[in-house]
């Protein structure tokens, strides 16, 4: 059983299209998180969301937006894909309250062409 | 915010050297260190972590000591194996509060 999985595994896309990433946790976590890797491999912090509510909004583009219907739930909608969106996104999940070990989803590799 | 960087940015050992990555960081108020491994293709997977009030805590071949003062903390790994290729993050962070990812130590180890 996956413990947080999201798909796409592979997402390829012309620019100015929009694209929508799933994530769902069966760990019964109260925080997810929305991480994008570059091609260096930087891991940088995009969103975050406890029970629901967005807790951390990195500088982000306005364009990508998370959803969260309900706590094993987190996905990521992207409006007029660019360039430079193309990446690594992984999902993963916490405990929160005290405990944030991260466990990650697969990723998902968003080219955009 | 958190500065969190680590050292070496690449590491080549030999199979059964050890390796040795440091991660220094600024926020005086972290008191989580943990460290990541990601092997090629894959996720980003918790290898081991401490909290402030240890300075060393070690699992098999691998340590993580803290020097909560000099604010860095460090990864050692013991009789290295080509599994252990991949690139290491460091993560530290505040109870409650986001972790700072450093921008990861590429380890290869020759056989």
């Amino acid at each position: 059983d996956t413990a947080v999985s999201q798909t796409p595994k592979y997402l390829v896309t012309q620019m100015g299209n929009d694209k929508s990433i799933k994530c769902e946790q069966n760990l019964g976590h109260d925080t997810m998180y929305w991480y994008k890797q570059d091609s260096k491999k930087f891991l940088k912090i995009m969103f975050s969301y406890n029970n629901k509510e967005l807790i951390i909004n990195e500088t982000v583009p306005n364009r990508f937006s998370p959803k969260s219907p309900d706590k094993a739930h987190l996905n990521l909608h992207i409006n007029s894909l660019e360039l430079g969106d193309s990446a690594v996104y992984f999902c993963a999940s916490s405990q929160g309250d005290g405990d944030e070990k991260l466990f990650f989803g697969s990723g998902t590799q968003l080219s955009v062409l | 915010g958190e500065n969190v960087e680590q050292h070496p940015s690449t590491l080549s050992v030999q199979e059964g050297d050890s390796a040795v990555i440091k991660c220094t960081y600024s926020d005086s108020a972290s008191n989580y260190f943990p460290w990541y491994k990601q092997e090629l293709g894959k996720r980003p997977q918790l290898i081991i972590d401490i909290r402030s009030n240890v300075g060393e805590k070690k699992d098999q071949r691998i340590a993580v000591t803290l020097n909560k003062t000099a604010k860095h903390f460090s990864l050692h790994i013991t009789e290295t194996q080509p599994e252990d290729s991949a690139v290491y993050f460091c993560a530290p962070g505040a109870a409650g509060n986001k972790l700072t990812f450093g921008g990861g130590t590429r380890v290869l180890v020759k056989p």
